[in-house]
């Protein structure tokens, strides 16, 4: 079956970095996403990984290792607007999104 | 401004009753997506819909309906056969459905709540 891990929670300070870690197994790889969700919102694009290696993107960076089925989103500097959930999706061979449940970030200052 | 509209934004119904979900976009894009978020769960695929007058069913279609007349427009209908109707439900389009880097844009989503 198709399958995306990424921690349920992760807490950090205000200032701080920190790495968001997400894994998969889907059938076939068309690149994997990450989106921002602020609670009862719809959730915003942050990035697009297909190729190995690191996306820097301002405060956001997104990293893909494709042989170890792993993503990781990085966030730097981090700021009280970044309490969130990101969600990590995978597009399959089918170029249908497969979504994990979401990392709830929560910042304290 | 382009975007996703999605009304209303909160929803109640009584049990056994049909509600239509409405999406409506404005990017001109050929896909439209339907989507159920439960806590917890990631999104799930409820219908997707790659161009007018045509949809196809995605993972948990049982119990809903879609319609495509107009390539800016497809409602959902959550049918008295869906056994747990009570969700967020968030309507997405892209440019076209199968297309690597293909990013979809989501609507504010509606809070169904059957009662």
């Amino acid at each position: 079956g198709q399958n995306i891990d990424q921690p349920t929670e992760m807490t950090a300070t205000e200032g701080a970095i920190v790495q968001i870690n997400c894994t998969y197994q889907t059938s076939g790889f068309n690149g994997l996403f990450w989106y921002q969700q602020h609670a009862g919102e719809a959730p915003t694009f942050l990035s697009y990984n297909v190729l190995d290696g690191l996306e820097e993107k301002g405060r956001f960076s997104s990293f893909l290792s494709r042989s170890k089925g792993y993503s990781y989103l990085l966030l730097k500097e981090l700021q009280m607007k970044d309490s969130a959930s990101y969600l990590c999706a995978v597009m399959d061979s089918n170029y249908q999104l497969i979504w994990g449940a979401g990392t709830k970030l929560i910042i304290k200052p | 401004d382009g975007g996703i509209t999605q009304s209303p934004k909160y929803l109640f119904r009584k049990e056994g009753q049909n509600v239509t979900l409405s999406c409506e976009q404005n990017l001109n894009h050929d896909a439209m997506y339907w989507y159920r978020q439960d806590p917890g769960q990631g999104l799930r695929l409820i219908y997707y819909s790659q161009i007018v007058n045509d949809f196809q069913k995605g993972d948990i279609a049982e119990g809903y309906s879609v319609s495509r007349e107009k390539k800016e427009s497809f409602p959902l209908t959550v049918t008295s056969a869906q056994k747990n109707p009570t969700a967020f439900y968030l309507c997405a389009s892209s440019i076209i459905a199968q297309g690597v880097g293909n990013e979809q844009f989501f609507g504010p989503g509606t809070r169904l709540t059957v009662l």
